[in-house]
């Protein structure tokens, strides 16, 4: 079974350009997450995902980032336009079941975002 | 609003030795616990969880965690460390009602010496 990937693994863009930054999750997990790593700071969530519905984004910085969920299926989060601060490592996870927390997540290996 | 403290950024400790790393958790109602690994250039990996079952947790590669209520902790412990143990490593907290998000401490980053 494939884990979750995600797309590019390392990103070095200028202020002021737009990213996209693309996951994967595990076959038939309804629950995505998208959670980032400010560096020197702890991993901070940004948003989660059930199906294609955005359950929660009370994590998500300002309007400048745009997280979608095609069908259900992968995920984009697109930062536009790109600031210093958004640099860090972004982190996706999937997880099965719905509702209670105690779900396992499976975490992807990170994109790692700089900007100049 | 919760909250989650890891004691130790870093922490060394010889091969063979106990492996201890501290986690302290603020939450207003009973939390799930975690504790991930990082090992370097992969993703997190789950450890072992605290769900309201059996207070000491027994996870993968030796290691296992106590729950205790009233020092409101979850430290991670190995009695014995392995050189391949080196990795960062994370308590988060969620809670049942929060749809699953993981709130995290700030890691602590496990060296061990030969």
């Amino acid at each position: 079974e494939a884990g979750v990937t995600q797309f590019p693994s390392h990103s070095v863009i200028e202020k002021g350009q737009t990213v996209t930054l693309r996951c994967d999750p595990i076959s038939g997990h309804d629950n995505l997450y998208w959670y980032r790593r400010v560096m020197g700071k702890e991993i901070k969530f940004l948003l989660h995902f059930v199906k294609e519905s955005k359950q929660d984004e009370s994590g998500m910085p300002n309007n400048r980032f745009l997280a979608e969920r095609t069908g259900g299926t992968y995920s984009t989060l697109k930062v536009q336009p790109a600031e210093l601060e958004d640099s860090g490592v972004y982190f996706c996870a999937s997880s099965q079941g719905i509702g209670r927390g105690a779900y396992e997540q499976y975490f992807g290996p990170g994109t790692r975002l700089t900007v100049t | 609003a919760q909250s989650v403290t890891q004691l130790g950024s870093h922490v060394s400790v010889s091969e063979g030795a106990l492996v201890l790393l501290r986690c302290n958790y603020s939450s207003s109602v009973p939390p799930y616990l975690f504790w991930y690994v990082q090992y370097p250039n992969q993703g997190l990996q789950l450890l072992l969880k605290y769900t309201s079952a059996a207070t000491l947790v027994k996870g993968i590669n030796g290691f296992e965690a106590e729950f205790k209520k009233s020092e409101t902790s979850f430290h991670l412990t190995k009695p014995s460390a392995h050189m391949s143990d080196a990795a960062e490593y994370f308590c988060a907290v969620s809670l049942y009602n929060q749809g699953g998000k993981l709130i995290f401490g700030q890691g602590t980053e496990l060296s061990v010496k030969p």
